[in-house]
């Protein structure tokens, strides 16, 4: 089954610092996503990008955080200034169809110090 | 009122024991419905998606009353390893179809 790739699989860093988290989405996938789950605490929706722009963002999506396709391939999530409160692990989704479900990666766990 | 609501939990259940799930959404315009499974520090992966006229796969089952706004997960003969968080998910079908997830509910399988 086509996989969707996430990279580093943990990534540790000093509070303020700027962070970069990459996904791979599935190649023919139109919608691509953001999620986010802190250690115990369920999945919250963070963004949702679509024909090269943000469709949908949450409240937690704020001015620190940003998406990029830069390419035909990679769909990243920047965290410009690092918060204690900002550990989590990270996933990436996408989707072929509006309706479809969602593949997802196996997560970026972000550890901010 | 949270967009998707799930049995708290958790469920602590003996094997071959017989388990439902119950969720319930908010928002009358969702347009498709799944459940997903959680194991433990792992990314969501899709259990099976609901249809309004209900589906099985194997020991799973699968109801959607849309009237209602009320979905429902059965595991017949539980097995060890299906334990795990059962993640009910809801899909509003527009703005690049954003998936909403309830909190979860925790299925533990003992011996």
């Amino acid at each position: 089954e086509p996989e969707v790739t996430q990279t580093p699989s943990h990534q540790v860093t000093q509070m303020g610092q700027e962070v970069i988290l990459r996904c791979v989405p599935i190649s023919n996938h139109l919608y691509f996503y953001w999620y986010r789950q802190i250690l115990g605490q369920k999945v919250e929706f963070l963004v949702s990008f679509y024909n090269n722009e943000i469709s949908e963002k949450s409240e937690i999506f704020d001015d620190q955080f940003s998406v990029e396709r830069p390419d035909g391939s990679n769909f990243t999530l920047k965290i410009r200034s690092t918060k204690l409160e900002d550990s989590a692990m990270y996933f990436c989704a996408s989707r072929g169809q509006l309706n479809e479900k969602l593949f997802f990666g196996s997560g970026t766990q972000l550890s901010v110090l | 009122r949270k967009e998707v609501e799930q049995d708290p939990g958790p469920f602590n259940v003996p094997e071959g024991a017989t388990v439902a799930f119950n969720c319930t959404y908010s928002n009358s315009a969702s347009q498709s419905f799944f459940w997903y499974r959680q194991d433990c520090r792992k990314e969501p992966k899709l259990l099976m998606s609901v249809y309004s006229s209900g589906n099985e796969d194997g020991r799973f089952t699968a109801q959607l009353n849309r009237a209602s706004q009320y979905i429902s997960l059965l595991i017949r003969d539980s097995k060890l390893s299906d334990s795990a968080t059962y993640l009910c998910v809801v899909n509003k079908g527009t703005n690049a179809g954003k998936s909403t997830f309830g909190d979860g509910t925790t299925l533990t399988v003992k011996p």
